[in-house]
């Protein structure tokens, strides 16, 4: 049974930084489309970034610039290293495998809550 | 960036009758189309994708057509525990989604 547990929300002020991470059991994250998709209290869903083999990295255009994905092979675990934070980024992170084919997102994690507030 | 457009944003129908969601993709995106099912507190679930094809332990009921630019999602006859909403998503990149439309009972 795939599981992805999140980790490291919380409640930051505007400017601050946070790392997600994302530990993930029945499938290897190194083999794996391993995604960050965010959905804003009560709104819809934006797929935030992207980490594949290589360590090949894609960003939604808002985020450039101020998130990274990583991962750690040893640990099969995926990050997300959120810096600059701005109110628009309030949300719920979810970690999401995509199996099959790249962009489509298999299994997801429960999520875990930033809001970015002072 | 491709925009998807969902219609209606509400759905309100009795257990039993047939639900239609539809998805318009602002230009063409083939078949690399899937749609979701989000209920409150879990995060989304995958039921279809390549706009036909129903994911692994998907209930025959949910079924998907459509290619280019008009998809739709029609679940047979709606149990119970249909009652959600419904997101699709297409996958040329970057990946986006559409705003969602809300089954609820009427």
């Amino acid at each position: 049974e795939v599981q992805l547990m999140e980790s490291g929300g919380g409640l930051i002020q505007p400017g601050g930084s946070l790392r997600l991470s994302c530990a993930a059991s029945g499938l290897v994250v190194s083999g794996t489309y391993m995604n960050w998709v965010r959905q804003a209290p009560g709104k819809g869903l934006e797929w935030v970034s992207l980490i594949y083999s290589g360590d090949n990295t894609y960003y939604v255009d808002s985020v450039k610039g101020r998130f990274t994905i990583s991962r750690d092979h040893s640990k099969n675990t995926v990050f997300l290293q959120m810096n600059n934070l701005r109110a628009e980024d309030t949300a719920v992170y979810y970690c999401v495998g995509a199996v099959s084919f790249a962009y489509y997102f298999d299994y997801w994690g429960r999520g875990t809550l930033v809001t970015v507030s002072s | 960036e491709i925009v998807l457009t969902q219609s209606p944003a509400t759905l309100s129908l009795s257990p039993g009758e047939r639900a239609t969601l539809s998805c318009r993709a602002s230009q063409s995106v083939s078949s690399s189309l899937a749609w979701y099912q989000q209920k409150p507190g879990q995060p989304p679930r995958l039921l279809i994708f390549e706009a036909s094809r129903r994911a692994t332990g998907i209930p025959a009921r949910f079924s998907g057509s459509g290619s280019g630019t008009d998809f739709t999602l029609t679940i047979s006859s709606l149990e119970p525990e249909d009652f959600a909403v419904y997101y699709c998503q297409q996958r040329n990149w970057p990946p986006t989604f559409g705003g969602g439309t809300k089954v609820e009972i009427k």
